[in-house]
């Protein structure tokens, strides 16, 4: 069975870099589509972007500035980086596997970052 | 990209049929047959129930079916059961090769 597992700081401070890792076990990262998405505490869920089994990306125009997703296929992990955040991006992050239409079918369980002021 | 419209809650009681919508654009949903849809428990991670449109994954109930008109795609519970209540999403491929999600809709089962 594929399992996801999001690591890094729980905190961080404004204006700092957000920097987090996902796991991918039991399952290859190669052929597939790495998705990084984030849920506001009590809000939905936002596609943040993806990195492809190619290397190329692809970034929510809304973060696009911001974001970098990056991925080291020998160790099946891929990461993301959020520069200058704000207390806005306080939510829970997630990592997913999955299709490049958007079937993201395997999913990290999720970590808390919040960012202080 | 804004986000695709979903309707913030529905629901039913056990045994009815209930229709979820997800609109969006000629950008998303409309150019594409890949929409799928995520059932979400409290502080749990989302699971896709459907995805390119009417797909169901291996696993998935077959009361759970979806469809798609235009610009407006639809998610479908039948023989609704206290289990199903949560959070649905939907979520689309779009023309900029990026995905886009709507902003959820909570399902009571009353």
């Amino acid at each position: 069975q594929v399992q996801l597992q999001e690591s890094g700081p729980g905190l961080v401070k404004s204006s700092e870099t957000l920097s987090l890792t996902c796991t991918v076990s039991s399952g290859s990262i190669s052929g597939y589509y790495l998705s990084w998405i984030r849920q506001p505490p009590g809000k939905g869920l936002e596609w943040m972007g993806y990195i492809s089994y190619t290397g190329s990306t692809h970034y929510n125009p809304s973060l696009k500035s911001r974001v970098t997703i990056s991925a080291d296929t020998s160790k099946s992990q891929f990461s993301l980086k959020l520069t200058s955040v704000t207390p806005a991006d306080t939510a829970k992050y997630y990592c997913a596997r999955g299709a490049w239409s958007g079937d993201l079918e395997y999913w990290g369980p999720g970590t808390l970052v919040t960012v202080s002021s | 990209q804004s986000a695709l419209t979903q309707p913030a809650s529905v629901s039913g009681s056990p045994g009815q049929s209930i229709t979820i919508s997800c609109t969006g654009t000629s950008n998303d949903v409309g150019n594409f047959n890949y929409v799928s849809w995520y059932q979400q428990y409290p502080d749990k991670a989302p699971k896709v129930v459907i995805y390119d449109v009417t797909k169901r994954p291996s696993g998935v109930s077959n009361r759970f079916s979806g469809s798609k008109s235009g610009n407006t795609a639809s998610l479908t519970i039948s023989g609704l059961q206290g289990a199903d209540e949560a959070d649905y999403y939907c979520s689309s491929y779009t023309t900029s090769s990026t995905l886009v999600f709507g902003g959820g809709t909570k399902l009571t089962v009353l």
